[in-house]
């Protein structure tokens, strides 16, 4: 399988712990982003990496949230100290403008709850 | 600040039906327009829009953007149940004020699309 793969697919947690969710985007592709999406509501943006530099985070990262791309490859986002507020489904996507014009491609997700 | 409308929020259909989605934007640095389908899991691309009044097709499916009047329509003719999910309408667009960069897609609320045999 070729596309964007992440793990685990699944993730329940006691608030208060840390988590960590891994994506590993379409090879080649230089952009990743990460979005974040709560029943009933479209994919709402978190931040996004151009190889292994992390360019724009949005508002809703607070300073629990960290992601990381080392080396340009697979992406890192940690949540620590976990809320129950955090429990959503968490979407890697990846391009490669200009070639495929943006279309970015999403990743199956990683579903959070915390209990 | 950038928003992105869909209507209706949710539609009920029989197989056979002919069925319109819209999608409605305000957004700043506008540089794209997607459709997604989303089946209980990962969105799965199904057209990219970038110039107004030129259809785009697949199959059943086709899209057109008005870029005058900032929206865009999604069509699905003979409507089958496998079309049954809900259906994404993301804008690309700028990461924020201060940013150069674009790449940032505004998501819908999205289109609840229920066929019954």
């Amino acid at each position: 399988d070729t596309g964007v793969s992440q793990n685990p697919r699944h993730k329940i947690t006691k608030r208060g712990q840390n988590v960590t969710f891994r994506c590993d985007p379409i090879s080649e592709h230089n952009r990743l982003y990460w979005y974040r999406q709560t029943l009933g509501q479209g994919p709402e943006f978190l931040t996004y990496f151009q190889n292994e530099a992390q360019l724009e985070k949005s508002r809703l990262l607070s300073d629990r949230f960290s992601a990381e791309r080392p080396k340009g490859s697979f992406s890192t986002l940690e949540i620590q100290r976990t809320e129950q507020g955090d429990s959503a489904m968490y979407l890697c996507a990846s391009s490669f403008p200009p070639r495929q014009g943006n279309e970015q491609f999403f990743g199956p997700g990683t579903r959070l709850t915390v209990l | 600040e950038d928003k992105v409308v869909q209507s209706p929020l949710s539609l009920v259909v029989h197989e056979g039906d002919t069925v319109t989605l819209n999608c409605s934007y305000e957004v700043t640095n506008f540089r794209s327009l997607l459709w997604y389908k989303q089946e209980k899991k990962a969105p799965t691309f199904l057209f990219m829009l970038t110039s107004s009044g030129i259809e785009k097709k697949s199959g059943r499916l086709s899209s057109i953007l008005d870029k005058k009047e900032l929206f865009s329509i999604l069509n699905i003719t003979a409507t089958q149940t496998g079309d049954s999910a809900v259906y994404l309408c993301a804008v690309e667009a700028r990461f924020g004020p201060g940013s150069s960069n674009t790449g940032k897609l505004i998501f819908g609320q999205g289109t609840t699309l229920q066929v019954k045999p």
